[in-house]
Parts: C-alpha cells; sequence; structure tokens
C-alpha cells in the first residue's frame, strides 16, 4: 500500500459523457501528479500540481481539467468523453515539488467509456 | 525532448534464473535519475530501483541491480534468481531537467516459468 488512494476503481460510462476521478496524496505530500496508462499509448504524464497550484503539464487534453484543493486532494475531470478516453489513470504524489526520489502511485482508476 | 525505448516488448525467464530487461534513454542533461517501476496483474506501480546519473556505481536493490552507462545512456535491469512473483510489466522511466514528471518507456512483460 502506497499510501495514495484513487477513487472509484472502476467507471464506466458513455460517450459524451462527464466524469470525476478523485486521488488522496500521502500524508505530507504536497505534489499530485496524474498519468494516463493506455494500450498505445503507454504512460503519459497528464498534469501536476503542488500545493493548490498547477506546475507542469503534459499530454493533457482540452476537454480534461484537474485541481487540487486544500486539503491535497486532487480531482481529474475529463467531459466530452470519447472511446479513446478508456484507460487506466494513476494519481501519484511526492514530497516536494521536484521528487528525485520517488513518486508513490496510486491504484488507479479504470476507466471505460463505451 | 527526452524519451526512453525498451526495445523488448516481452522476455521470459525460468524461475532462478537471471535476466536483464534493457532501456535507453536520451537527454541533453548533465542531472537526471533514472527508475525502474514494476507493475503486476494488480496494477499498482512499485519502484524497484532508482539511480542518480552522478553515481558512477550502480544501484542495487537485493536480487535487482542495474547496468547504468552515462555515455551510452543506457539503464538495464537485471534480476538474479527470478521468482514467480516477478511477474510483471516493468517500466523504465527518467526524470531529470526542470519538470515534475517521471517519462516512462513502453514497458516490457516479464514471464517467470516454473
Amino acid at each position: 500500500d502506497s499510501g495514495v488512494t484513487q477513487t472509484p476503481k472502476h467507471l464506466i460510462t458513455a460517450t459524451g459523457q462527464r466524469v470525476t476521478l478523485r486521488c488522496s496524496p500521502r500524508s505530507g505530500d504536497l505534489s499530485v501528479y496524474w498519468y494516463q496508462q493506455s494500450l498505445d499509448q503507454g504512460l503519459q504524464f497528464l498534469i501536476q500540481y503542488y500545493n493548490g497550484e498547477e506546475r507542469a503539464k503534459g499530454n493533457i487534453l482540452e476537454r480534461f481539467s484537474a485541481q487540487q484543493f486544500p486539503d491535497l486532494h486532487s480531482e481529474l475531470n475529463l467531459s466530452s468523453l470519447e472511446l479513446g478516453d478508456s484507460a487506466l489513470y494513476f494519481c501519484a504524489s511526492s514530497a516536494s515539488l521536484i521528487s528525485y526520489n520517488e513518486q508513490f502511485f496510486g491504484p488507479g482508476t479504470r476507466l471505460t467509456v463505451l | 525532448a527526452q524519451t526512453v525505448t525498451q526495445s523488448q516488448p516481452e522476455m521470459s525467464v525460468q524461475e532462478a534464473e537471471t535476466v536483464t530487461l534493457s532501456c535507453t534513454y536520451d537527454t541533453s542533461e548533465s542531472d537526471y535519475y533514472l527508475f525502474w517501476y514494476k507493475q503486476p496483474p494488480s496494477r499498482q506501480m512499485i519502484l524497484v530501483i532508482r539511480q542518480e546519473a552522478y553515481k558512477q556505481q550502480n544501484a542495487t536493490e537485493n536480487r535487482f541491480s542495474v547496468n547504468f552507462q552515462k555515455a551510452a545512456k543506457s539503464f538495464s535491469l537485471k534480476i538474479s534468481d527470478s521468482q514467480l512473483g516477478d511477474a510483471a510489466m516493468y517500466f523504465c522511466a527518467y526524470y531529470g531537467g526542470s519538470q515534475g514528471n517521471l517519462i516512462f518507456g513502453k514497458g516490457t512483460k516479464l514471464s517467470v516459468k516454473p
């Protein structure tokens, strides 16, 4: 158990819908990262938040957005869902802005878009 | 841009034998960190081993060791005395520069035969 929690574990929805994925980082960790794992693209970085502020953006679609709340939990919002958005979405956390040591990964949320 | 390449989509090893997983990367940075993550069927991402680029000594964690060749930009993972529980996807990852995120290779699926 990494100490990072993600809910829900599984999510099945239809095209065009909107979903919210939730992540609680390890106690004391200020940085939260979101990654998408799909069969064709592998593991790709989406976005990083540090202490409530967006710090880095990767290959995140405009239909996707995220935020980090004062209690440091984070939410990833996916809207106008397409079949290609089906993937495993990971949240990871680290203590600092620059994580040379380790990013701790949550168990992931499996999103299936039908 | 930094890239990470794992040229072996699948590998197989006999239980108790040794296997080496390959990883190459491309970067213009001089200071960076390299990781091997394991993803078993449970999907949890687990850190296996970490190497700091400025350290010449290869990292070792029990049965896991790396062969880090900085000039060749190569970072291979050696698993000794392979066990059935080692069967998983293994991802090589790069961390460096001013970015906060990990850059992953496509992964190598390791099977362990009893």
